[in-house]
C-alpha cells in the first residue's frame, strides 16, 4: 500500500517561497505522476501540478510562473516550491500518486498558513 | 480549461435514501471522469475513475455513470459514513480539473 507524507513549515511570510516534500512509502516512485493538489481554507479543490519520476513536468497555468515541482528518485520524494506567496496562497496541501489523470492515493495534507 | 459545474451543491438525506449527484462539463471528456469523498479534516479519497469503475474497497453502493459532458455519482442506500463532501474531477486533459463540490449532509 502507497503511503505518502508532507513536510515543511507550517508558516511562510508573504512575498516568500513555499516549500514543500512529499515522502512516498510502500511502493516505487517510478512509473507513476506525483501531483501537489491544494485546497484553501472552506473552498474547493485546485490541481497545481505534477511531475514524472523522470522529472518531466506539468503545471496549472494560473500558477505556472510562480511554481516548481520536482523528484529525487533516490530519496522517494518529490516536492513543491511556490514562490512569491500571498495569503491567497494559505490552504492544506495535499501530495497524491496520479495514475491517469486522477489521484489514487493521497497524504493527509499540510496546513501553509501565509502570514507575517 | 474544462469547467466542471456540480447539481445540487448541497442536498438534505436521510440513512438508507438513493441519492444522485450530477457534473457537466464545459466540453466532452469521454469518460475522462472521476469521483472523490472529502470529509472534515481529512484527505479526499478516491470513489470512482473512468467514469464507472468502482476504486479498490470501495462499497458497491457506490457507483458512477455517463460520458461526453452529462455524469452521475448515485449512492445507495445513504450510510452514516456517506455524509461528506463529493467532487468530481475530470482527467481528459491538463489542467486536471475539480468541480465545486456537494455537500451530503443529514
Amino acid at each position: 500500500q502507497v503511503q505518502l507524507q508532507e513536510s515543511g513549515p507550517g508558516l511562510v511570510k508573504p512575498s516568500e517561497t513555499l516549500s514543500l516534500t512529499c515522502s512516498v512509502s510502500g511502493d516505487s516512485i517510478s512509473s507513476f505522476y506525483w501531483s501537489w493538489i491544494r485546497q484553501p481554507p472552506g473552498k474547493g479543490l485546485e490541481w497545481i501540478g505534477f511531475v514524472y519520476y523522470t522529472g518531466s513536468t506539468d503545471y496549472n497555468p494560473s500558477l505556472k510562473s510562480r511554481v516548481t515541482i520536482s523528484v529525487d528518485t533516490s530519496k522517494s520524494q518529490f516536492s513543491l516550491r511556490l514562490s512569491s506567496v500571498t495569503a491567497a496562497d494559505t490552504a492544506v496541501y495535499y501530495c497524491a500518486r496520479t495514475t491517469a489523470g486522477f489521484f489514487d492515493f493521497w497524504a493527509q495534507g499540510a496546513l501553509v498558513t501565509v502570514s507575517s | 480549461d474544462i469547467q466542471l459545474t456540480q447539481s445540487p451543491s448541497s442536498l438534505s438525506a436521510s440513512v438508507g435514501d438513493r441519492i444522485t449527484i450530477t457534473c457537466r462539463a464545459s466540453q466532452t471528456i469521454s469518460i475522462y471522469l472521476n469521483w472523490y469523498q472529502e470529509k472534515p479534516g481529512k484527505a479526499p479519497k478516491l470513489l470512482i475513475y473512468s467514469a464507472t469503475s468502482l476504486q479498490s474497497g470501495v462499497p458497491s453502493r457506490f457507483s458512477g455513470s455517463g460520458s461526453g459532458t452529462h455524469f452521475t455519482l448515485t449512492i445507495d442506500s445513504l450510510q452514516p459514513e456517506d455524509f461528506a463532501t463529493y467532487y468530481c474531477q475530470q482527467s481528459y486533459s491538463p489542467p486536471l480539473t475539480f468541480g465545486p463540490g456537494t455537500k451530503v449532509d443529514i
